[in-house]
């Protein structure tokens, strides 16, 4: 398909395990955005790519969150040493640049820590 | 502070009426946008338009039109000729500028829009 596609659609996990969740955007696509919905809530948004670089990481909750991107196209969030408040669905999204408005969104993994 | 605020938590609306579901905004910066996005019950995120903080005229993209008053800061949505399709989750969203030269983007906590037959 030529949507923005994600894996793997569910993942339950231990606590204290890591996780790796991949994003394949919209070939042709430079900018990448990762966010996280928990429960009932809106987006939250985590950081961005132009390219392969990550200009802000400010918006990762915290230092066991990372996130890269290679070869300008596939990225993997990943979180280490999950806990309990990582439950959530992340979230991608690509669009053409990041000065570009509309942002395409993937179908989400759904992340349960247990 | 909420940066973006959506008072609605839900709304409904007979079939073929229009809606407003509110949003207002909250930033110190000159030029910012504003998103109003649809959350369907299958999860996917879809762009519904888009206003731009130096954009004169409130911006349309069909039956969507998106009520822009900068002086009360607020990006109302209204949709015209509600359908049954439209019953979904609707969130406000901002994109603001950095200090880096880098975007930000912050959303609202949704209004659930469901359209009566």
């Amino acid at each position: 398909g030529a949507g923005v596609s994600q894996s793997p659609s569910n993942k339950v996990t231990e606590k204290g395990k890591d996780v790796e969740l991949r994003c394949d955007p919209i070939s042709g696509h430079t900018a990448l955005y990762w966010y996280r919905q928990s429960l009932g809530q809106g987006l939250e948004f985590l950081i961005y790519f132009q390219g392969n670089s990550a200009p802000d990481k400010s918006g990762l909750p915290s230092d066991r969150f990372s996130a890269e991107r290679t070869g300008g196209s596939v990225s993997t969030l990943t979180i280490q040493r999950t806990q309990q408040e990582d439950s959530a669905v992340y979230l991608c999204a690509s669009s053409f640049n990041q000065w570009t408005v509309e942002q395409y969104f993937g179908p989400g993994t759904r992340l349960t820590v247990t | 502070a909420q940066k973006i605020t959506q008072t609605q938590p839900g709304m409904f609306v007979q079939e073929k009426e229009a809606v407003t579901l509110d949003c207002t905004y909250d930033t110190s910066d000159q030029s910012y946008g504003l998103f109003w996005y649809k959350q369907p019950s299958s999860g996917e995120m879809i762009f519904l338009i888009y206003q731009g903080s130096y954009d004169e005229q409130n911006a349309t993209e069909g039956r969507y039109s998106l009520n822009f008053q900068k002086a009360r800061k607020s990006a109302n949505l209204v949709i015209s000729a509600s359908q049954l399709g439209d019953s979904a989750m609707y969130f406000c969203a901002m994109r603001e500028g950095t200090a880096s030269g880098t975007y930000k983007y912050i959303f609202g906590t949704g209004t659930r829009l469901k359209v009566l037959a």
